[in-house]
Order: structure tokens, then C-alpha cells, then sequence
């Protein structure tokens, strides 16, 4: 397993334009967390999913943003009308299960860099 | 709302120097606190995972400490080298979601 995978690594769009991204967790993780991170800031969480189910939003996913994850395995993040302050890197992570324990340890992909101009 | 802040926001250090980075936060309500190193323009490495009911938790030349009640944990670096440079990342899990609150980072450099 080559851990979680993020597609694409870079995204140059015009604003008001639709991107869509990928993230193909580990293989067996049943979590799987998006993330938004702003130069010189720490991520911040945007949502996440138990196998197929979207359990949670932060306030931050407008209705601009939907995520899904069909299958309960890899997930897309959508953005339409993209705007400049959309710019950011979208980071993806998986993790076992939830709780407590060594299993909820959260893997992270390499992102993908969103540059609106 | 959670809250994690880190210090110092950056350090530069001399290669073999021991050093210890700061993290807080202000809900002690954690199921767990990582510590993560990112390099720049990459992705996010799990360093270390310290469960809200532990002390501490080793790994090579990194030990990370908690202590839940006040807020606090730091992660001890001993005989730094070049390539420990990266900006290192504190996050604490709260809620049944397990979602990640991070802190701005402390951005490390050591110098040959």
C-alpha cells in the first residue's frame, strides 16, 4: 500500500470556474478527513467520512463546496465558481476508525495546490 | 472552540543542539494530540501520537509529552541535524469525528 494519494498535485484555475479533486485513501481506513491550509496556517478541518456516510461539515464548506465518497473508498472535493480566496492547499487523510486508540492515527496525502486566478 | 497555539513560530538552531517546541490548548476535552512534520509545499508525517490518558510517548531522537490538564504538550528533539528541518505541526482530536485542530506550526531550522 503507497498510503493516501491525492490527484491532482496542482490546479491553476480561472474564478468562476468548477475543479474537482481526488483522494484515494489507504486501503483499508474507513475515515476519511478533508483539510484546508492557508500559507504560514495550520489545516483546517472541512469534513469528513464514515465509509460512505458524510458525518460532519465544518462552517467553513460553503455552498460552494460539496465532497462525496460513493463507494466508501476514494472521495472527490468539488469547488464550483471557484473565487481567489479559495486559493489554499487541500490536504486529504484516512485514518482506521475513530476514538481512542493507535488505530485513529491520521495519514495524510500530499495535497493538491489550488491556485484561482 | 478548540484552540491550539504553538511556540516559538520559528527557530534556528546549531546542528546537535537539543531543543523542545511548545504546543497548547484550550480545551483539555482531547481524545488524543499528534504531532506532525511538514516539509515545505508537502503533505503532513505523523510523528508521534500521545493518547489522552498517557504521559508521553518516545520515537528515536523524539519524545513527546502531554499533560492534559493544563493544556500543554512539547515535543523534545535531542541531537538535532539538518535534516530535522521542516515546520513541525501539534493537533488535538476532540469529538466523536476524531477531527484535527492544528496549531500555525513552529517552523524549525538547523544549521550545519
Amino acid at each position: 500500500d503507497t498510503g493516501v494519494s491525492q490527484d491532482p498535485r496542482h490546479k491553476i484555475t480561472k474564478r468562476g470556474q468548477n475543479v474537482t479533486f481526488r483522494c484515494d485513501p489507504i486501503s483499508e481506513h474507513n475515515r476519511l478527513y478533508w483539510y484546508r491550509q492557508t500559507l504560514g496556517q495550520g489545516p483546517e478541518f472541512l469534513t469528513y467520512f464514515q465509509n460512505e456516510a458524510q458525518l460532519e461539515k465544518s462552517r467553513l464548506l460553503s455552498d460552494r463546496f460539496s465532497a462525496e465518497r460513493p463507494k466508501g473508498s476514494f472521495s472527490t472535493l468539488e469547488i464550483q465558481r471557484t473565487e481567489q480566496g479559495d486559493s489554499a492547499m487541500y490536504l486529504c487523510a484516512s485514518s482506521l476508525r475513530g476514538g481512542y486508540g493507535e488505530k485513529n492515527i491520521q495519514y495524510f496525502g500530499a495535497g493538491t495546490r489550488l491556485s484561482v486566478l | 472552540k478548540q484552540e491550539v497555539t504553538q511556540i516559538p513560530a520559528a527557530l534556528s538552531v546549531p546542528e546537535g543542539e537539543n531543543l523542545v517546541l511548545n504546543c497548547s490548548f484550550t480545551d483539555s476535552a482531547i481524545y488524543n494530540l499528534q504531532w506532525f512534520r511538514q516539509d515545505p509545499g508537502k503533505g503532513l508525517t505523523s510523528l508521534l501520537l500521545i493518547q489522552s490518558s498517557q504521559r508521553e510517548q518516545t520515537s528515536g531522537r523524539l519524545n513527546a509529552s502531554l499533560d492534559k490538564s493544563s493544556g500543554r504538550s512539547t515535543l523534545y528533539i535531542a541531537a538535532s541535524q539538518p535534516g530535522d528541518s521542516a515546520t513541525y505541526l501539534c493537533a488535538v482530536s476532540t469529538g466523536g469525528g476524531n477531527k484535527l485542530t492544528f496549531g500555525t506550526g513552529t517552523q524549525l531550522k538547523v544549521e550545519l
